[in-house]
């Protein structure tokens, strides 16, 4: 089991706005970074820090923490979104350790 | 723009040591900055951590592998690479390498990813 729990698949109509979450104590201490994998891909990074998007991700993906829950929101969400999500932090035991969540498969309608 | 490529063989029989190397290209492992990574990821299931290194060859382990991997750094190859022994099936996967970014314990991410290559553990 991952110290970072992630809903296991969320759904959202084309356009509208999703917010997909990470919860884990180490949350309240760390930040969580964000990636985003398609079928048969790599992951590729979305969100990192505070709420910073690499060179190329759209502005339609943001980031934000609140205690023990991170989130990542898609505002907007477009066909191309649909993809597996997964949050990586690291683990609450104080050692240089790193960890993902489970994945949350987002559907888009 | 930086690139990684993992390589190594696919089907690895159980008991053996897998073996992978990951080439970094358009830039320098030797980057003060960062730490180098290898995630897996068995088929259908989600992402683990496997470990880190930095060009100095200073390595962090997940612990629960901790006993069966080796990492290690080649900065004249700009390269690093990946042992582990004693596979069994549960060690199918495929598997990635990553620029690894820590900052303080507050910031970490993986970016950018090797495309990966699938690790068969079968005899």
């Amino acid at each position: 089991s991952s110290e970072l729990t992630q809903d296991p698949a969320v759904s959202v109509a084309l356009g509208q706005t999703v917010r997909i979450t990470c919860q884990g104590d180490s949350l309240r201490s760390y930040y969580a970074s964000w990636y985003q994998q398609k079928p048969g891909q790599a992951p590729v990074l979305v969100i990192y820090g505070k709420n910073n998007r690499p060179s190329g991700i759209p502005d339609r993906f943001s980031g934000s923490s609140s205690g023990n829950t991170a989130s990542l929101t898609i505002t907007g969400a477009q066909a191309e979104d649909e993809a597996d999500y997964y949050c990586n932090s690291r683990d609450s035991s104080g050692n240089p350790n790193w960890v993902f969540g489970g994945g949350t498969k987002l559907t888009v309608l | 723009q930086l690139q990684l490529q993992e390589s190594g063989p696919g089907l690895v029989k159980p008991s053996e040591t897998l073996s992978l190397t990951c080439t970094v290209s358009g830039g320098s492992i030797s980057s003060s900055s960062y730490y180098w990574g290898w995630i897996r990821q068995p088929p259908g299931k989600g992402l683990e951590w496997i470990g880190s290194i930095y060009y100095s060859g200073s390595t962090y382990y997940n612990p629960s592998l901790k006993s069966r991997v080796t990492i290690s750094v080649d900065t004249s190859k700009n390269q690093f690479s990946l042992k582990l022994s004693s596979v069994t099936a549960a060690d199918t996967a495929v598997y990635y390498c990553a620029r690894h970014f820590t900052f303080l314990p507050l910031y970490n991410w993986f970016d950018p990813w090797g495309q990966g290559t699938l690790v068969t553990v079968s005899s």
